[in-house]
């Protein structure tokens, strides 16, 4: 079983609609949970983090996260076309204290 | 502010010869940095961590006398590439962690990423 699990995608929507990404992980003890965006040929940028159980909502993102299911989501609202990237899933903390990505999504966004 | 610095943002070398990658903290000092490196259509995989003043802790696989990774300050990391080979071309990223205000807050911030291209 890898450690991050996400569907590779290509996920695509069209503008403005709701884009939900899912992530599950392995290691139970992962304390943070990170989403990143990547354009392509770039590194990676922070969109969210969350730490306790539920929703967190910044904007036009809702974090969600449930540890018992050991899966994290995030959603985008009024997805734009700017939003087509590679949303990577990173869990930290855990019996490995490092910060592992996930395979990463592909979001397309269709004007 | 936590931003990190990465040069050179690309570089094409010859086969055989070494290529020196450095990541600058400018407004934060890095403690720990970490290496990463990402192929095509692949998720980043971390190589190693550096931490200030001491040896770096490599990822198992992960050639320590190819990579040569030195931290000799709390805001510079540096990522050796020697003797590289056309295998090692890829996107070489580095980040540090960043403590936020709240002891539980924080995130990692990434320099740009070098993308080496060995022929």
């Amino acid at each position: 079983q890898k450690e991050v699990e996400q569907n590779s995608g290509p996920l695509s929507v069209p503008e403005g609609a709701i884009a939900s990404l899912n992530c599950t992980y392995s290691d139970r003890g992962s304390q943070s949970f990170f989403w990143y965006r990547q354009y392509s040929g770039k590194s990676p940028e922070l969109i969210m983090s969350i730490y306790s159980n539920g929703d967190k909502e910044d904007g036009r993102f809702t974090a969600q996260l449930n540890k018992a299911s050991q899966y994290v989501s995030l959603l985008i609202r009024d997805s734009q076309p700017s939003d087509s990237a590679t949303y990577l899933c990173a869990p930290w903390g855990g019996a490995t204290n490092k910060l592992i990505f996930g395979t990463g999504t592909l979001l397309a966004v269709q004007p | 502010g936590a931003v990190v610095s990465q040069h050179p943002s690309w570089v094409i070398c010859k086969s055989g010869t070494s290529v020196k990658i450095e990541c600058r903290s400018l407004d934060f000092q890095a403690t720990t940095m970490f290496w990463y490196r990402q192929f095509p259509k692949q998720s980043l995989m971390l190589m190693a961590t550096s931490n200030e003043g001491s040896k770096a802790t490599y990822e198992q696989g992960v050639e320590k006398d190819k990579f040569l990774i030195n931290h000799a300050s709390l805001t510079l990391s540096t990522l050796t590439v020697t003797s590289a080979h056309p295998e090692d071309s890829s996107f070489y990223i580095c980040s540090a962690r960043v403590r936020g205000h709240n002891p539980s807050n924080y995130g990692y911030t990434f320099g740009s990423g070098t993308r080496l291209t060995v022929v």
